[in-house]
């Protein structure tokens, strides 16, 4: 059963600093993985959606890569600001006719000014 | 850009009361879910549906829960009646055949 994990759970960056949210699953047989940015009590935005053919996918200054041998996904975050602050959840879809996500818990990220 | 939409947006019922949730996907989708999250942890899948009809459920949506797609625009999760544990964020979902999934703001349901 396919299981994602997301560490580190928090995370405090100064506002300009690059980072990166890591995430990993136990099945390295996804049909793709999508990244997600969730506000306090709302619902989840789509960031960025890399298909299991993929190594990377790119979006403004989100830069999403996809290792499925070693079962992993790493979100880089550039020049971070305040407004990047928020949970960063990843989710994967598994590899057979479902067409479920399975989420992780989620990274939470503040970035101070 | 196109959204899906939720009501309502928080939804206070007591125990052993039905409720429904509704839900507009995105209108040129042809997939829809629900999942929900409980306080604190993670997003959780409940059922997915295609071509009116449930396409896969996960062990959480038992014989209270039910959806339906009463037309071609709404897509609602009815559960029949409510426990505690059915307190949660519940999100609908939809998608195209471009695979990714595209979530509502979803709706707070707190029973008591």
């Amino acid at each position: 059963k396919q299981e994602v994990t997301q560490i580190p759970a928090a995370l405090s960056v100064p506002e300009g600093e690059n980072l990166v949210l890591n995430c990993s699953f136990t099945d390295s047989a996804i049909y793709n993985l999508q990244w997600f940015r969730q506000d306090p009590g709302k619902g989840l935005t789509s960031l960025l959606l890399i298909q299991s053919s993929q190594r990377e996918q790119t979006s403004g200054r989100l830069n999403a890569s996809l290792d499925k041998s070693s079962g992993r996904s790493t979100l880089y975050i550039a020049a971070s600001q305040p407004g990047d602050s928020a949970t960063y959840l990843c989710a994967a879809r598994p590899n057979q006719a479902g067409t479920a996500l399975i989420f992780g818990k989620g990274t939470t990220l503040s970035v101070s000014s | 850009e196109p959204e899906v939409t939720q009501t309502p947006s928080h939804q206070v019922t007591q125990m052993g009361q039905e409720v429904i949730l509704r839900c507009v996907p995105i209108s040129n989708h042809l997939y829809f879910y629900w999942y929900r999250q409980i306080l604190g942890q993670k997003v959780e899948f409940l059922v997915s549906f295609y071509n009116n009809e449930i396409s896969e459920k996960s062990e959480i949506f038992d014989d209270q829960f039910s959806v339906e797609r009463p037309d071609g625009s709404n897509f609602t999760l009815k559960i029949r009646s409510t426990k505690l544990e059915d307190s949660a964020m519940y999100f609908c979902a939809s998608r195209q055949d471009r695979n990714e999934q595209f979530f509502g703001p979803g709706t707070r349901l707190t029973v008591l």
